[in-house]
């Protein structure tokens, strides 16, 4: 089956600097890849997916890339607001295994 | 979007007794649903698939006579903890894909229940 590895487990930043989150999978034959955000309390909400066919995918302050060959995908968050203090979990497989998260926070 | 909603969000139960957690997919219909549980400052663990009409599977380690799985709609599954114990709180979520979708959509998931055993 699949298996995911996420890193780093925590992350800090200033208030406006950039985060980066890294994936790494071990099937091949996974072609669509997911970022949850989880608010303390609440469950995963989708914040941006991306699917084998394409490498990079962004949403205003949010994108993710995507290298097949290397078998890793990243989540990419810039100008970061304190709003995006939370954990953030990436996914892949057909049944959807998680990565370890990433306690991401944001310091005003 | 595709709507899951989850109850109860919080429940507390005596040991011994079986405390019952719904799953409703409000927009979409789901064959297959899925049941995480998570520990305190940890990842989504993947307990089982819940499929409709039919049994659910279990990933390893997960007893199967504990923790009771239903799928009897497209729209429904529940998780009933039985004769729970101290050791079984948690936060269980559940979570469901949009069919009408290819099989490569996202899993939207409910918010979760926080059950407590004392």
């Amino acid at each position: 089956g699949e298996n995911v590895e996420q890193h780093p487990s925590t992350l800090s930043v200033q208030e406006g600097d950039s985060a980066v989150i890294k994936c790494t999978y071990s099937d091949s034959a996974s072609n669509y890849f997911p970022w949850y955000k989880q608010e303390l309390g609440k469950g995963p909400q989708l914040i941006i997916d991306i699917r084998s066919n394409v490498g990079e995918k962004k949403d205003q302050r949010i994108a993710v890339t995507l290298n097949k060959t290397a078998k890793h995908f990243s989540l990419h968050i810039t100008e970061t607001q304190p709003e995006d203090s939370a954990v953030y979990f990436c996914a892949a497989g057909g049944d959807m295994r998680f990565g370890a998260g990433t306690r991401l926070t944001v310091k005003p | 979007g595709a709507v899951v909603s989850q109850h109860p969000s919080r429940v507390i139960c005596k040991s011994g007794t079986s405390v019952k957690i719904e799953c409703r997919s409000l927009d979409f219909q789901a064959t297959t649903m899925f049941w995480y549980r998570q520990f305190p400052k940890q990842s989504l663990m993947l307990m089982a698939t819940s499929n409709e009409g039919s049994k659910a599977t279990y990933e390893q380690g997960v007893e199967k006579d504990k923790f009771l799985i239903n799928h009897a709609s497209l729209t429904l599954s529940t998780l009933t903890v039985t004769s729970a114990h101290p050791e079984d709180s948690s936060f269980y979520i559940c979570s469901a894909r949009d069919e009408r979708r290819s099989w490569s959509s996202p899993l939207h998931f409910g918010n979760g229940t926080r059950l407590t055993v004392t």
